[in-house]
């Protein structure tokens, strides 16, 4: 299994929205809604934010949001706040039980 | 509420052997659709899954680490451990242990996602 492809980092400024994208294949985001996000800030454990491509766990506002085409799979963040700033990570079920992670992306609030 | 925390070395030498323990609370890891996982992070980059077990003890690696890795898990303890041998510097990271919890409908996983993580250990591996 490979890594999911992720930009490198995103921007925007308060209020904005951002979105970024996590590219696989047909074997892995393709293949499945097994598509969740995380959000890890500097020095902190990732925290679950989107799971199978568009369901909040609770707690997590509906700023977030996701969704998914063919081979790639979209986390969009609404009305950007400074607290949205870190690294993002989109994770795929890649068949036979094994589980990728993609590149990461580093949202910037500007 | 579910928790886990992972123990072990913070410092290893090359070609030594890395073992890991995820102690798991709130869960049984014999339940039907629970997992635990354990991905790491070197410093400044990105997450890499590693190795996962189901509660039906069926255990998976990242292919290209699968022969120096070892997930295990003893369920009196309800604890999950990673061995990795022949440590090199460049598996200074990060480790983490994460839950996994997913059902099945009609044939089909539903809802599996990595969810509470551990507080993380760095490891780093040095003469």
């Amino acid at each position: 299994q490979s890594a999911l492809t992720q930009p490198r980092s995103v921007s925007g400024s308060p209020g904005q929205s951002v979105t970024i994208s996590c590219t696989g294949t047909s074997s892995d985001v393709g293949a499945s809604n097994l598509v969740s996000w995380y959000q890890q800030h500097p020095g902190k454990a990732p925290k679950l934010i989107i799971f199978d491509v568009s369901k909040w766990p609770s707690g997590v506002p509906d700023r977030f949001s996701g969704s998914k085409s063919g081979n790639t799979a979209s986390l969009t963040i609404s009305a950007l706040q400074a607290d949205d700033e870190g690294d993002y990570y989109c994770c795929s079920y890649a068949g036979n039980y094994k589980w990728a992670f993609g590149g990461g992306t580093q949202v910037t609030v500007l | 509420q579910i928790t886990l925390k992972e123990s072990g070395p913070t410092l290893v030498k090359p070609t030594q052997t890395l073992t890991l323990t995820c102690s798991v609370s709130g869960f049984s890891l014999t339940t039907g659709g629970v997992a635990v996982g354990w991905i790491r992070q070197p410093p400044g980059k990105a997450l890499e899954w590693l190795a996962i077990i189901y509660w039906d003890d069926d255990r998976r690696y990242i292919s290209s680490l699968a022969n120096r890795l070892t997930i295990t898990q003893d369920s009196s303890d309800n604890q999950v451990v990673l061995t990795m041998t022949n440590m090199d510097p460049a598996d200074t990271a990060t480790y983490y242990c994460a839950a996994m919890r997913y059902y099945y409908d009609d044939g089909h996983w539903r809802e599996a996602r990595f969810d509470p993580w551990g507080q993380g250990i760095l490891v780093t591996v040095s003469s």
